[in-house]
């Protein structure tokens, strides 16, 4: 069964920085593009990030561009997203999701998401 | 602002059926893959329907998919309770290279 694991949420200040981790299992992870998506409190969900299985290809949505790092580590199975430069409106529940393939970042499983509020 | 429209709510009695819209554009809903993921509260979005017209392993055949030019369907046959929650399609958008998704629509079952 596969499962993803997201971890790193919590209380990060205007202007600072969290790091948030994705722990997958029972899947070949460099076989699966990886996506961050994200939902505000009473919003909707919003496409963040994805990254190839490879790490090669990187992207991001305008409204993290240059803020927002997305990474990963094969060997161990994990995803991850650097977020610097926080703002308030950064609040949100982050999942995340694994692609269809290493080169299709399309989310077709989804984790059970970590909170992060920003604020002073 | 969403960048595929949705309406913001649907409503139908059990056994009945609806219909989700999804409206997009040329860089979206025209040339990639529709997918549909239904968001109960307290729980983990999940995948309804992918490349548009495909049902993942354990998705009941009451849910359906389709496309037309830019719109996009998501049909809801033989309406449960267990379904009331919200809908959201995405596309992939060559234009902004990212997922793109719609505002939701709250399903609710009368």
């Amino acid at each position: 069964e596969v499962q993803l694991l997201e971890s790193g949420g919590g209380l990060g200040q205007p202007g600072g920085s969290l790091r948030l981790s994705c722990v997958t299992s029972g899947l070949t992870f460099d076989s699966y593009a990886m996506t961050w998506v994200r939902q505000a409190p009473g919003k909707g969900l919003e496409w963040v990030s994805a990254i190839s299985g490879s790490g090669g290809s990187t992207y991001y949505a305008d409204s993290v561009k240059g803020r927002f790092t997305i990474s990963r580590d094969n060997p161990k199975n994990t995803l991850f997203l650097q977020m610097n430069s926080l703002r308030a409106n950064d609040s949100a529940v982050y999942y995340c999701a694994k692609g269809r393939s290493a080169a299709d970042p399309m989310a077709v499983l989804w984790g059970q998401g970590t909170l992060v509020t920003v604020s002073s | 602002q969403s960048v595929l429209t949705q309406p913001p709510s649907a409503s139908g009695t059990p056994g009945q059926r609806v219909t989700i819209s999804c409206s997009g554009s040329s860089s979206n809903i025209a040339i990639n893959y529709v997918y549909w993921y239904q968001h109960l509260p307290g729980t983990a979005p999940k995948l309804l329907i992918y490349r548009t017209n495909q049902r993942p392993s354990g998705v009941p055949d009451r849910f359906s998919g389709s496309k037309s030019a830019t719109s996009a369907s998501l049909a809801i046959s033989g309406l449960r309770s267990e379904d009331e929650g919200d809908y959201y399609c995405s596309a992939w958008d060559d234009n902004l290279r990212g997922q793109v998704f719609g505002g939701g629509t709250k399903l609710t079952v009368l």
